[in-house]
C-alpha cells in the first residue's frame, strides 16, 4: 500500500463549478500535511497547509480527518488557471519537512 | 528575489556513464532536498542537508546515487553508471530552516537511452 494515495483523476469540470479531492495516508503518526499545486512540467509549488480545525484560503478549503487519515480540497468557482495536478502531501516524522508526496491528482477546468 | 536553481534543465545520457546534476539553493537556506519524480509517480525523496549535519541519505535508491553539498550552499547529485529506471525529473528544494517550507526548483529531466 502506498504511503499517500490520491485519486488520479482527471477530474474534468466546467467553469465555475466546485470539485472536491480526497487523499488517504498509512502512517497514523504523521504530523503535517499540505496540499501541492503542480503545473504541467512545472515544480510543485505549496498551495496551502493543511491543519485539524480545517482552513480555507480564498476559494480554497482543507480538511484532515485524523481518524480516517484522509486529507480533502475543496475548490469552490473553479477557474481555468486552476487546472494542473494537485499533490497531497504528508510529513510522516515532524522535526523537518520530510514529505511524503501523493501521486497527485489532475483537474482540468473547462470553459 | 531568485529561486531555487538547477542546471541542466534537461540531460540525455547512454546508459553506464555517469551523470552530475546540480542545485543552487534560494540564498541562506540552511536546508536542501533532492526528490525524484518519475512519469506519473509522486516525488521520492532521495536526500536532506542540513546545515554542517551529516546529511540524511534514507532515500538514496542504491549505491550508484551520492550526493554533496559543497560550503552549505551548491549542492551536486551524481549517477554512476545509469540505468533506464534512473530516467526522471530530479527536483531539488530548499528552506530557510528545516521545518519552513520548502521550495521547489524547476528539476533537470534526465534521460537515459
Amino acid at each position: 500500500r502506498k504511503e499517500v494515495e490520491q485519486d488520479p483523476g482527471p477530474f474534468n469540470v466546467p467553469e465555475g463549478a466546485t470539485v472536491a479531492f480526497n487523499c488517504t495516508y498509512s502512517n497514523s503518526a504523521s504530523q503535517s500535511f499540505f496540499w501541492y499545486r503542480q503545473d504541467c512540467r512545472k515544480e510543485p509549488k505549496l498551495l496551502m497547509s493543511v491543519y485539524s480545525s480545517g482552513n480555507e484560503d480564498g476559494r480554497f478549503t482543507a480538511q484532515l480527518n485524523r481518524a480516517s487519515q484522509y486529507i480533502s480540497l475543496l475548490i469552490r468557482d473553479s477557474k481555468l488557471s486552476d487546472s494542473a495536478t494537485y499533490l497531497c502531501v504528508v510529513d510522516p516524522r515532524g522535526g523537518y519537512n520530510k514529505l511524503i508526496f501523493g501521486a497527485g491528482t489532475r483537474l482540468a477546468v473547462h470553459p | 528575489g531568485a529561486g531555487v536553481s538547477q542546471s541542466p534543465s534537461n540531460k540525455v545520457t547512454e546508459k553506464g556513464k555517469d551523470v552530475e546534476l546540480r542545485c543552487d539553493p534560494i540564498s541562506g537556506h540552511t536546508a536542501l532536498y533532492w526528490y525524484r519524480q518519475s512519469l506519473g509517480q509522486g516525488l521520492e525523496f532521495l536526500i536532506y542537508f542540513q546545515g554542517n549535519s551529516a546529511p540524511d541519505k534514507s532515500g538514496l535508491p542504491s549505491d550508484r546515487f551520492s550526493a554533496e553539498r559543497t560550503g552549505g550552499s551548491v549542492s551536486t547529485l551524481t549517477i554512476q553508471r545509469t540505468q533506464q529506471e534512473d530516467s526522471a525529473v530530479y527536483l531539488c528544494a530548499s528552506s530557510l530552516v528545516a521545518t519552513d517550507t520548502q521550495y521547489f526548483g524547476p528539476g533537470t529531466r534526465l534521460t537515459v537511452l
